[in-house]
């Protein structure tokens, strides 16, 4: 079965520290994988993508791993801001389908404190 | 930011009341989607769309219709809304274009918060 699974499920940071978000998936064939940023009562916006052949993709302050062979990614944000406050979803598209569908983990909800 | 709007952002009706919740896109954009969140929940797939009078329904099992006649436009319906259909509904686009974007990025908006009282 395709799944995502985050961890933590919520985490709390004061602002100017750094975390590390986890995300670890089965789905396969694995086409990508995304993680995406979405504040609270608004879409998700994407941060960064990776195919199979990438391994680390940087955004700003947000740095994203990825381990194929594991099949376990990681968000890193550093120099949190309270802007940050947001949960941060990883989604992994399989390319099995037409559809290229997306598989959605249930989000990291990070709060960060003055 | 992308360009992509949803209407109404929040709704309140009563049981049995037939809605119509508005999706539209001004990238082009020839795929468009339907999910479902429940608060603290993964996204859910209950419609998508490759194109003008192309929909399928997705992995959720969904009471609500939609319908693709313009390819900016993708409203869903519920006919008779119920308590059980209060959820945030998240509207999503997507292209393989040339012009800009990774593969199948979906864009997604604002979403509508649905209550069924």
């Amino acid at each position: 079965k395709n799944q995502v699974e985050q961890s933590p499920q919520s985490l709390i940071i004061l602002e100017g520290k750094n975390c590390t978000l986890q995300c670890n998936y089965t789905v396969s064939p694995f086409s990508n994988l995304r993680w995406y940023k979405q504040d609270t009562g608004r879409g998700p916006v994407s941060l960064t993508i990776m195919t199979f052949s990438e391994n680390t993709k940087s955004n700003g302050r947000y740095t994203a791993t990825l381990d194929a062979d594991t099949k376990q990614s990681s968000l890193h944000i550093t120099a949190s801001q309270l802007s940050d406050s947001a949960s941060y979803i990883c989604v992994v598209t399989d390319r099995g389908s037409t559809l290229g569908r997306l598989y959605f983990g249930r989000g990291t909800q990070l709060t960060v404190w003055p | 930011e992308a360009d992509i709007y949803q209407t109404p952002r929040y709704l309140v009706i009563g049981t049995g009341k037939k809605i119509t919740l508005e999706c539209s896109q001004t990238m082009g954009h020839d795929k468009m989607y339907w999910y479902q969140q429940d608060p603290g929940m993964e996204l859910h797939l209950i419609h998508y769309s490759y194109g003008v009078n192309s929909t399928e329904k997705g992995d959720l099992s969904s009471e609500s219709t939609v319908s693709r006649i313009r390819t900016e436009h993708f409203p869903l319906t519920l006919e008779s809304a119920r308590p059980s259909h209060t959820s945030q509904y998240l509207c999503a686009s997507s292209s393989r274009g040339t012009s800009g974007g990774a593969p199948d990025t979906q864009y997604f908006g604002p979403g509508t918060r649905l209550t069924v009282l």
